[in-house]
């Protein structure tokens, strides 16, 4: 079946340290890849996505690019904020009705 | 003017009580599904429906049954709940269930559901 594995946490930075979370996904096609964050207390957010190969999802200074030669989806942000501690979850799926297949989470922590 | 919204937001209640979970969309959504997030943070798929049609369900037991009245609304049944049950359940919307690639999915606020 479908899999995702990121790097697990927590991850701790310090404010303006540059960011990389890892993603890797298993699956028998080419999913759409996503990253959601999840702040304390509240639900899920969508940060960013792709859809197929070589495309590059981007908001709020995260980036993260369709690699199809190793389907990766790694997330990366030049220099993070305090307000960016959450946990960040990377998701895929293979469209239609199907469920996303998530990542266990990865735990971020900016300490001022 | 919230797009995926649930009831309650936490739920207390007794091991063997049956209790339900409401979520509602007005995105004009075709596709709803429920995700229980374990302790661990941990998400995983229960059931996905479209267009009032049970499309998923996963390994789920059934005490779990998910109920569909119109488009807009997918409600979660839970009977004999069991301590195993406590989690975050959140529901979630996407806009079709066709055409390439894979459409967002918007998840509501979630519930927080604890068993004694």
């Amino acid at each position: 079946g479908n899999s995702v594995t990121q790097m697990e946490g927590p991850v701790t930075l310090s404010e303006e340290a540059f960011l990389t979370i890892n993603c890797t996904y298993t699956a028998t096609g080419y999913p759409s890849l996503f990253w959601y964050v999840q702040y304390p207390g509240e639900g899920l957010q969508l940060l960013l996505k792709a859809t197929k190969a070589d495309d590059k999802g981007s908001n709020k200074g995260f980036e993260a690019t369709y690699r199809k030669e190793t389907t990766s989806f790694h997330l990366e942000k030049g220099s993070v904020q305090v307000s960016d501690s959450a946990v960040y979850f990377c998701a895929g799926t293979g469209g239609g009705a199907d469920g996303l297949t998530f990542g266990k989470g990865t735990h971020l922590i900016i300490q001022p | 003017d919230t797009a995926v919204s649930q009831t309650p937001k936490y739920l207390v209640t007794q091991m063997g009580n049956d209790k339900s979970i409401k979520c509602e969309q007005n995105l004009g959504h075709d596709t709803m599904y429920w995700y229980k997030q374990d302790s661990k943070k941990f998400l995983k798929i229960m059931f996905s429906y479209n267009n009032k049609e049970l499309i998923i369900n996963e390994t789920v037991p059934n005490r779990f049954s998910p109920k569909s009245p119109d488009k807009a609304h997918l409600n979660l049944h839970i009977n004999s709940l069991e301590l195993g049950d406590s989690a975050v359940y959140f529901c979630a919307s996407s806009l079709s269930t066709t055409g390439t690639g894979a459409d967002t999915q918007y998840f509501g606020p979630g519930t927080r559901l604890t068993v004694l």
